[in-house]
C-alpha cells in the first residue's frame, strides 16, 4: 500500500529560526495536506495542496506540493512557542469513488523560548 | 457553533466489554470517517462513511463496528474482539468523500 516518509522526525529550533520538514513517497498524490496536532487534541488543517507545483502560504506557513506529486515541504518562517506541536503530512489518493488519506508519521516540533 | 463534537473525552473499558464512542457533526457534511492514533504512529483509517445508510471498511476495521443512521452521527463500537483496542481514536467529517477532511477533538480509549 502506499507509504509517507515524513521527516525530520523530531526538531529542537530556538525562538525566531525558520522550520522546514517533508513527507515523500513513491505513491502519486492527487493533493497534499499538512496538519497540526496539539497534545490530546484533534489535528488541525493548516495547508490543502490541490496542484502539482502549486505553493500556498497561510501566514508564516508556507507548503508545495511536489512537482512529481509525490512529495510535499511545509516552511515555518520565524517560530514563536506556540508553533510547538506535531505536524503531518496526508496525501489523498482517489479510491472506489472517495477520497482516502495517507498519513505520515509527523515531526514533532519543540521550539525554546 | 458549527463542529465535530467526540464523547467522552476519555474512556475506560474492561476486558471482554464493548463500547461505543460517538461523534457529532452538525456541519451538514456527507461523508464521516474514524481514525485510530497510536503513539508515534500517523493516523490509520478503522472506517468511512461516504453518505448516510452507507460506510465501508478501512484499513485496520477488525473489532470495530459503525452505524450511519442519520447524517449528523457516526458512532464507533470497540468490541471485545479488538484486542489492541487502548489508542486515541479521531473521527473526522467532510462535505463530500472527496473534499478536505477536518478532525473532531478525539477520544482517548484505554483498557482497564
Amino acid at each position: 500500500g502506499q507509504q509517507l516518509n515524513q521527516s525530520p522526525q523530531s526538531m529542537f529550533i530556538q525562538e525566531g529560526e525558520d522550520v522546514s520538514m517533508n513527507c515523500t513517497s513513491s505513491s502519486i498524490f492527487n493533493t497534499w495536506l499538512w496538519y497540526k496536532q496539539d497534545p490530546g487534541e484533534g489535528p488541525v488543517l493548516l495547508i490543502a495542496l490541490y496542484k502539482a507545483g502549486e505553493l500556498t502560504s497561510n501566514g508564516r506557513l508556507t507548503a508545495q506540493f511536489g512537482i512529481t506529486r509525490k512529495d510535499s515541504f511545509l516552511n515555518i518562517s520565524a517560530s514563536i512557542p506556540s508553533d510547538v506541536g506535531i505536524y503531518f503530512c496526508a496525501g489523498g489518493i482517489t479510491q472506489g469513488g472517495s477520497e482516502k488519506l495517507v498519513f505520515g508519521k509527523g515531526t514533532k516540533l519543540t521550539v525554546n523560548p | 457553533d458549527g463542529g465535530i463534537t467526540q464523547s467522552p473525552k476519555y474512556l475506560f473499558r474492561k476486558e471482554g466489554q464493548n463500547v461505543t464512542l460517538s461523534c457529532e457533526q452538525n456541519l451538514n457534511h456527507d461523508a464521516m470517517y474514524w481514525y485510530r492514533q497510536d503513539p508515534g504512529q500517523g493516523l490509520r483509517l478503522i472506517y468511512y462513511s461516504q453518505i448516510v445508510n452507507d460506510f465501508q471498511k478501512g484499513d485496520i476495521a477488525e473489532g470495530y463496528s459503525v452505524s450511519r443512521e442519520k447524517k449528523e452521527s457516526f458512532p464507533l463500537t470497540v468490541t471485545s474482539a479488538q484486542k489492541n483496542p487502548t489508542a486515541f481514536y479521531l473521527c473526522a467529517s467532510s462535505v463530500t468523500s472527496r473534499e478536505t477532511q477536518y478532525f473532531g477533538p478525539g477520544t482517548r480509549l484505554l483498557v482497564l
